[in-house]
């Protein structure tokens, strides 16, 4: 296990409603970088936020949005909600100490749009 | 996108055997690659990272291998257990992006007993 929790597990929503998804990254890290999976592909690169700040972006459009708290914790933000958001969205952390690239993933958070 | 395709290549092997799983990647800048097991239901597990200045790196019962002239990245698995059985992604970081992953389609492994 990598210390990395996501909640919820599983999420139903309805196209046009509004998600919130929560990540806990591994005692250490400052850094948390979010991900979309869409089934039978690799993830793609949302955004990451370093020190409660985003640090790079991915081509997702504006209504994912983030945040980063304090306490390195994470939420991903999505509005306006689409059939095609339908994924796995997986949270990764990394460590100051390391190279930030060596990223240590949550077990993500299944989401259906219905 | 940059991670495209429906379908996951799948690699068969007896267990025992050695596994050979490959990648192909498209930026000459990448500076920066890992592989990463993933099982059904779960997040991406780190298996193994390799920089660009190196051509071979290993760990424990898997090897990396790199060759920048041709853009290809390899993951051999040594002895293959049937708890290998898995989808394996490799990754890569592109200088100057920050901490952005771009992941390959990822090649589904499963051994037989």
């Amino acid at each position: 296990e990598t210390g990395v929790t996501q909640s919820p597990t599983h999420l139903i929503k309805t196209r046009g409603q509004q998600v919130t998804l929560r990540c806990s990254s591994q005692s250490g890290h400052n850094t948390v970088s979010w991900y979309q999976q869409a089934l039978g592909q690799g993830p793609q690169f949302i955004f990451q936020y370093y020190r409660e700040e985003e640090n790079g972006r991915g081509n997702f459009p504006p209504r994912f949005s983030g945040l980063q708290f304090p306490n390195y914790s994470s939420e991903l933000n999505v509005n306006a909600l689409e059939l095609d958001d339908s994924a796995l969205y997986l949270c990764a952390s990394s460590s100051p100490s390391r190279s930030s690239y060596e990223q240590y993933f949550g077990p993500g958070t299944r989401l259906t749009v219905t | 996108g940059e991670s495209v395709g429906l379908h996951l290549p799948t690699l068969s092997v007896q267990e025992g055997d050695n596994s050979i799983i490959n990648c192909a990647y498209s930026n000459s800048a990448s500076d920066y690659f890992i592989w990463y097991k993933q099982e059904s239901g779960k997040g991406p597990q780190f298996i193994i990272d390799i920089r660009s200045n190196m051509d071979k790196r290993q760990g424990q019962r898997v090897t990396v291998l790199l060759n920048k002239t041709v853009k290809h990245l390899s993951l051999q698995i040594a002895a293959t257990q049937p708890g290998d059985s898995a989808v394996y992604f490799c990754a890569e970081n592109i200088k100057n992006q920050g901490g952005k992953l771009i992941f390959g389609q990822g090649t589904e492994l499963s051994v037989k007993p």
